[in-house]
C-alpha cells in the first residue's frame, strides 16, 4: 500500500527550539507539499516541491524553510519555533502531471509550542 | 483568491439520507478534487473532475461541476455512520499546486 509517513504524530516544544518536521514517500512521486490546518483557516501551503533540491515558497512561508535533498524525502524546518506555529502539519506529495491525479497525504503532526 | 469555499459549513443528517455539498470558486481552473478528512488525521483523495468534465461518479459519490457557475457539488448518497468527517474541495488552477477550501463538517447519526 503506498503512502506518505509523517515521522511524528505528535509534537511538543519549546519556544525558540529548531523543528524538524519529516516527510517520507514512497511512490516515487515527484511533487511533494506542506501544508499547515488551523481551525477556521482550512489548509494553507507554506512550500512545495516540484523535485530534488528544489522549492517554492507557498502562501505562508513566514518562519519556516524546506529541505529537500533526496526524492522521497521532504523535511520542514521551524527556525525558531513561536506559539502560533502551534498546528497541524500535514505533509502531501503528487506525481508530476497533477491534472489527472490527486495528491496523497500523510496522517499529520500536531506541533503544540509552548 | 482562487480558493474554494463550501457549504454549508457543517451538516447532520440521518444514516441513510443524502449528504449534499457544494463548492464554490472565483477563478479558472485546471480540475476541482474533494477530499476527505476523519477527525485529526491527514486528507484522503476521493474524486477529480476535470474542468471539461460534467459529472463523476465513484460508488456512492457524485460530484457535479459547472464551470460557467464556478461551482461543484459532492452527493454522498445512502450516508453511512462511517461517511462522518469533514469534507474539502481543491481547486487546481495553473501550476502543480491545489488550493482548498474550508470544508463542510458532515455528521451522520446512527
Amino acid at each position: 500500500d503506498v503512502k506518505v509517513t509523517q515521522s511524528s504524530r505528535y509534537l511538543v516544544k519549546r519556544t525558540g527550539e529548531k523543528v524538524f518536521l519529516e516527510c517520507v514517500q514512497d511512490m516515487d512521486h515527484e511533487n511533494m507539499f506542506w501544508y499547515r490546518q488551523d481551525p477556521g483557516l482550512g489548509l494553507r501551503l507554506i512550500y512545495f516541491s516540484y523535485d530534488v533540491k528544489m522549492k517554492e515558497k507557498g502562501d505562508i512561508p513566514e518562519g519556516y524553510s524546506v529541505s529537500r535533498e533526496k526524492k522521497e524525502r521532504f523535511s520542514l524546518i521551524l527556525e525558531s519555533a513561536s506559539t502560533n506555529q502551534t498546528s497541524m502539519y500535514l505533509c502531501a506529495s503528487s506525481l508530476s502531471d497533477t491534472f489527472f491525479y490527486g495528491y496523497t497525504f500523510g496522517s499529520g503532526t500536531r506541533l503544540t509550542v509552548v | 483568491s482562487q480558493q474554494g469555499e463550501e457549504d454549508p459549513q457543517a451538516l447532520s443528517i440521518q444514516e441513510g439520507e443524502n449528504a449534499t455539498m457544494n463548492c464554490s470558486y472565483k477563478t479558472s481552473i485546471n480540475n476541482l478534487q474533494w477530499y476527505r478528512q476523519n477527525s485529526g488525521r491527514g486528507l484522503v483523495h476521493l474524486i477529480l473532475i476535470r474542468s471539461n468534465e460534467r459529472e463523476k461518479h465513484s460508488g456512492r459519490l457524485r460530484v457535479t461541476l459547472d464551470t460557467s457557475k464556478k461551482s461543484s457539488s459532492l452527493l454522498i448518497t445512502a450516508s453511512r455512520a462511517a461517511d462522518t468527517a469533514s469534507y474539502f474541495c481543491a481547486i487546481k488552477a495553473a501550476g502543480n499546486k491545489l488550493t482548498f477550501g474550508g470544508g463542510t463538517r458532515v455528521l451522520v447519526k446512527p
